[in-house]
Protein backbone atom coordinates (compact mmCIF):
# COMPACT_ATOMS: atom_id res chain seq x y z
CA UNK A 1 0.00 0.00 0.00
CA UNK A 2 1.17 3.73 -0.39
CA UNK A 3 0.39 6.70 1.29
CA UNK A 4 1.53 10.20 1.15
CA UNK A 5 1.93 12.08 4.12
CA UNK A 6 2.31 16.02 4.32
CA UNK A 7 2.70 16.54 8.01
CA UNK A 8 2.21 20.28 7.74
CA UNK A 9 -1.60 21.19 7.87
CA UNK A 10 -1.21 24.88 7.82
CA UNK A 11 1.72 27.30 7.31
CA UNK A 12 1.45 30.94 7.89
CA UNK A 13 3.91 33.39 6.73
CA UNK A 14 4.62 36.68 5.81
CA UNK A 15 5.39 38.14 2.36
CA UNK A 16 9.17 37.12 0.81
CA UNK A 17 9.90 34.58 3.17
CA UNK A 18 11.03 31.29 1.86
CA UNK A 19 8.53 28.53 3.22
CA UNK A 20 9.35 25.02 2.51
CA UNK A 21 6.19 21.88 2.08
CA UNK A 22 7.36 18.75 3.51
CA UNK A 23 5.62 15.63 2.05
CA UNK A 24 7.03 11.79 2.40
CA UNK A 25 5.54 8.89 -0.13
CA UNK A 26 5.96 5.45 2.03
CA UNK A 27 5.54 2.51 -0.78
CA UNK A 28 7.24 -0.88 -1.25
CA UNK A 29 7.68 -0.01 -4.65
CA UNK A 30 10.98 0.60 -6.25
CA UNK A 31 9.63 2.50 -9.48
CA UNK A 32 7.17 5.28 -9.03
CA UNK A 33 5.93 8.86 -9.45
CA UNK A 34 5.49 12.42 -7.51
CA UNK A 35 3.09 15.31 -8.29
CA UNK A 36 2.91 18.38 -6.67
CA UNK A 37 -0.11 20.08 -7.22
CA UNK A 38 -1.66 23.86 -6.46
CA UNK A 39 -5.09 24.54 -5.29
CA UNK A 40 -6.12 28.64 -5.36
CA UNK A 41 -8.65 29.76 -3.82
CA UNK A 42 -10.53 29.84 -6.90
CA UNK A 43 -10.86 25.99 -6.55
CA UNK A 44 -8.97 24.76 -9.91
CA UNK A 45 -6.35 21.81 -9.42
CA UNK A 46 -2.75 22.75 -11.14
CA UNK A 47 -0.16 20.92 -11.89
CA UNK A 48 3.24 21.81 -10.58
CA UNK A 49 5.68 18.99 -11.13
CA UNK A 50 6.58 15.14 -11.70
CA UNK A 51 9.45 13.88 -10.69
CA UNK A 52 10.49 9.57 -10.92
CA UNK A 53 11.76 7.74 -8.40
CA UNK A 54 15.33 7.10 -10.05
CA UNK A 55 16.02 10.36 -10.64
CA UNK A 56 17.30 12.67 -7.62
CA UNK A 57 18.64 15.70 -9.13
CA UNK A 58 16.63 19.01 -7.83
CA UNK A 59 15.10 21.10 -9.51
CA UNK A 60 13.87 24.66 -9.78
CA UNK A 61 11.81 27.06 -11.84
CA UNK A 62 11.73 30.50 -11.15
CA UNK A 63 11.11 30.92 -7.02
CA UNK A 64 10.03 26.73 -7.24
CA UNK A 65 12.34 24.61 -6.20
CA UNK A 66 11.93 20.88 -5.22
CA UNK A 67 14.16 18.24 -3.63
CA UNK A 68 13.95 14.21 -4.03
CA UNK A 69 15.12 12.41 -1.14
CA UNK A 70 14.46 8.74 -2.15
CA UNK A 71 16.61 7.41 1.03
CA UNK A 72 13.84 9.70 2.64
CA UNK A 73 11.13 9.26 0.29
CA UNK A 74 10.56 12.74 0.99
CA UNK A 75 9.42 15.10 -1.97
CA UNK A 76 9.91 18.90 -0.41
CA UNK A 77 8.87 21.61 -2.13
CA UNK A 78 10.08 25.19 -1.44
CA UNK A 79 9.10 28.63 -2.43
CA UNK A 80 11.38 31.29 -1.89
CA UNK A 81 10.58 34.96 -1.81
CA UNK A 82 7.48 34.24 -1.31
CA UNK A 83 4.38 36.53 -2.67
CA UNK A 84 0.64 36.66 -1.82
CA UNK A 85 -0.66 35.09 -5.42
CA UNK A 86 1.36 31.65 -3.63
CA UNK A 87 -1.66 31.25 -1.23
CA UNK A 88 -3.28 28.19 -1.81
CA UNK A 89 -3.16 24.77 -0.62
CA UNK A 90 -0.28 22.36 -1.91
CA UNK A 91 -1.22 18.45 -2.58
CA UNK A 92 1.57 16.21 -3.11
CA UNK A 93 1.12 12.83 -4.90
CA UNK A 94 2.21 9.72 -5.92
CA UNK A 95 1.68 7.10 -8.35
CA UNK A 96 3.34 3.38 -8.71
CA UNK A 97 4.52 2.35 -12.17
CA UNK A 98 1.49 0.91 -13.73
CA UNK A 99 -1.44 1.60 -11.24
CA UNK A 100 -3.94 4.63 -12.18
CA UNK A 101 -4.65 5.40 -8.83
CA UNK A 102 -2.64 8.59 -7.91
CA UNK A 103 -3.04 8.84 -4.46
CA UNK A 104 -2.75 11.97 -2.50
CA UNK A 105 -1.54 13.50 0.43
CA UNK A 106 -4.17 15.60 2.33
CA UNK A 107 -3.10 18.87 1.45
CA UNK A 108 -0.92 21.78 3.32
CA UNK A 109 -2.77 25.10 3.25
CA UNK A 110 -0.14 27.80 2.69
CA UNK A 111 -1.31 31.57 3.54
CA UNK A 112 1.05 34.39 2.78
CA UNK A 113 0.44 37.41 4.11
CA UNK A 114 1.35 40.76 3.17
CA UNK B 1 -7.38 24.52 -26.94
CA UNK B 2 -9.64 24.10 -24.26
CA UNK B 3 -8.09 21.35 -21.83
CA UNK B 4 -10.46 19.37 -19.43
CA UNK B 5 -13.83 20.66 -19.25
CA UNK B 6 -17.02 19.72 -16.77
CA UNK B 7 -20.42 20.62 -16.62
CA UNK B 8 -22.28 21.64 -14.65
CA UNK B 9 -19.76 24.16 -12.48
CA UNK B 10 -22.63 24.01 -9.46
CA UNK B 11 -25.59 22.10 -8.50
CA UNK B 12 -27.80 21.24 -5.67
CA UNK B 13 -30.07 18.01 -5.83
CA UNK B 14 -32.79 16.77 -3.37
CA UNK B 15 -31.88 13.01 -1.40
CA UNK B 16 -32.85 10.51 -4.43
CA UNK B 17 -32.58 12.76 -7.59
CA UNK B 18 -30.69 11.55 -10.33
CA UNK B 19 -28.22 13.20 -12.60
CA UNK B 20 -25.00 13.51 -14.14
CA UNK B 21 -22.02 15.27 -14.39
CA UNK B 22 -19.85 15.17 -18.00
CA UNK B 23 -16.49 15.48 -18.66
CA UNK B 24 -14.61 16.29 -22.00
CA UNK B 25 -11.19 16.59 -23.07
CA UNK B 26 -9.74 17.83 -26.50
CA UNK B 27 -6.13 16.34 -25.48
CA UNK B 28 -6.81 12.74 -27.57
CA UNK B 29 -5.77 11.29 -23.68
CA UNK B 30 -6.66 7.90 -23.91
CA UNK B 31 -7.07 7.50 -19.46
CA UNK B 32 -10.10 9.50 -18.41
CA UNK B 33 -10.73 9.58 -13.83
CA UNK B 34 -13.12 10.95 -11.63
CA UNK B 35 -12.12 11.83 -8.32
CA UNK B 36 -13.93 13.58 -5.21
CA UNK B 37 -12.84 15.78 -2.70
CA UNK B 38 -14.29 16.26 0.66
CA UNK B 39 -12.39 18.22 3.52
CA UNK B 40 -9.16 16.90 5.13
CA UNK B 41 -9.16 14.00 2.52
CA UNK B 42 -7.59 15.06 -0.45
CA UNK B 43 -8.68 13.21 -3.61
CA UNK B 44 -10.02 9.75 -3.74
CA UNK B 45 -10.46 7.99 -6.92
CA UNK B 46 -14.14 7.43 -7.93
CA UNK B 47 -13.95 5.49 -11.54
CA UNK B 48 -11.68 5.65 -14.29
CA UNK B 49 -11.14 4.25 -18.33
CA UNK B 50 -8.48 3.46 -19.77
CA UNK B 51 -10.26 4.04 -23.32
CA UNK B 52 -13.12 4.30 -25.01
CA UNK B 53 -15.92 1.88 -24.23
CA UNK B 54 -13.95 0.61 -20.91
CA UNK B 55 -14.44 1.70 -17.19
CA UNK B 56 -13.37 0.49 -14.01
CA UNK B 57 -13.81 0.77 -10.40
CA UNK B 58 -11.50 3.25 -8.13
CA UNK B 59 -10.89 3.21 -4.50
CA UNK B 60 -14.80 4.87 -3.79
CA UNK B 61 -16.91 3.42 -6.66
CA UNK B 62 -20.29 2.65 -4.53
CA UNK B 63 -23.42 4.87 -5.52
CA UNK B 64 -21.97 6.13 -9.12
CA UNK B 65 -21.71 5.18 -12.65
CA UNK B 66 -19.21 5.97 -15.53
CA UNK B 67 -19.55 5.84 -19.12
CA UNK B 68 -16.88 6.36 -21.77
CA UNK B 69 -18.74 6.30 -24.96
CA UNK B 70 -16.82 8.87 -27.01
CA UNK B 71 -13.00 8.98 -26.43
CA UNK B 72 -12.88 12.79 -25.28
CA UNK B 73 -15.87 12.50 -22.75
CA UNK B 74 -16.57 10.63 -19.57
CA UNK B 75 -19.68 10.56 -17.90
CA UNK B 76 -20.47 10.06 -13.77
CA UNK B 77 -23.42 9.37 -12.72
CA UNK B 78 -25.36 9.20 -9.45
CA UNK B 79 -28.76 7.37 -9.60
CA UNK B 80 -30.23 8.43 -6.26
CA UNK B 81 -28.16 11.09 -4.57
CA UNK B 82 -27.48 10.83 -1.08
CA UNK B 83 -25.98 13.62 1.49
CA UNK B 84 -22.72 11.73 1.60
CA UNK B 85 -22.23 12.07 -1.84
CA UNK B 86 -21.96 16.21 -1.72
CA UNK B 87 -18.35 16.93 -2.58
CA UNK B 88 -16.39 18.31 -5.08
CA UNK B 89 -15.98 15.87 -8.01
CA UNK B 90 -12.70 16.83 -10.20
CA UNK B 91 -12.05 15.02 -13.76
CA UNK B 92 -8.98 13.99 -15.16
CA UNK B 93 -6.88 12.93 -17.75
CA UNK B 94 -3.34 11.48 -19.33
CA UNK B 95 -2.02 9.79 -22.45
CA UNK B 96 -0.79 6.34 -21.99
CA UNK B 97 3.11 6.89 -21.00
CA UNK B 98 4.22 5.29 -18.00
CA UNK B 99 4.01 7.89 -15.04
CA UNK B 100 2.44 10.17 -17.47
CA UNK B 101 0.71 13.25 -15.82
CA UNK B 102 -2.94 13.48 -14.84
CA UNK B 103 -4.75 17.07 -15.69
CA UNK B 104 -7.28 18.15 -13.97
CA UNK B 105 -10.86 19.62 -14.75
CA UNK B 106 -12.22 23.25 -12.86
CA UNK B 107 -14.60 20.80 -10.42
CA UNK B 108 -18.51 20.69 -9.98
CA UNK B 109 -19.68 21.27 -6.51
CA UNK B 110 -22.31 19.15 -6.02
CA UNK B 111 -24.81 19.43 -2.83
CA UNK B 112 -27.42 16.74 -1.83
CA UNK B 113 -29.63 18.27 0.58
Amino acid sequence: AQKVTQAQTEISVVEKEDVTLDCVYETRDTTYYLFWYKQPPSGELVFLIRRNSFDEQNEISGRYSWNFQKSTSSFNFTITASQVVDSAVYFCAGLKAGAQKLVFGQGTRLTINP
Amino acid sequence: NAGVTQTPKFRVLKTGQSMTLLCAQDMNHEYMYWYRQDPGMGLRLIHYSVGEGTTAKGEVPDGYNVSRLKKQNFLLGLESAAPSQTSVYFCASRPTGGGDTQYFGPGTRLTVL
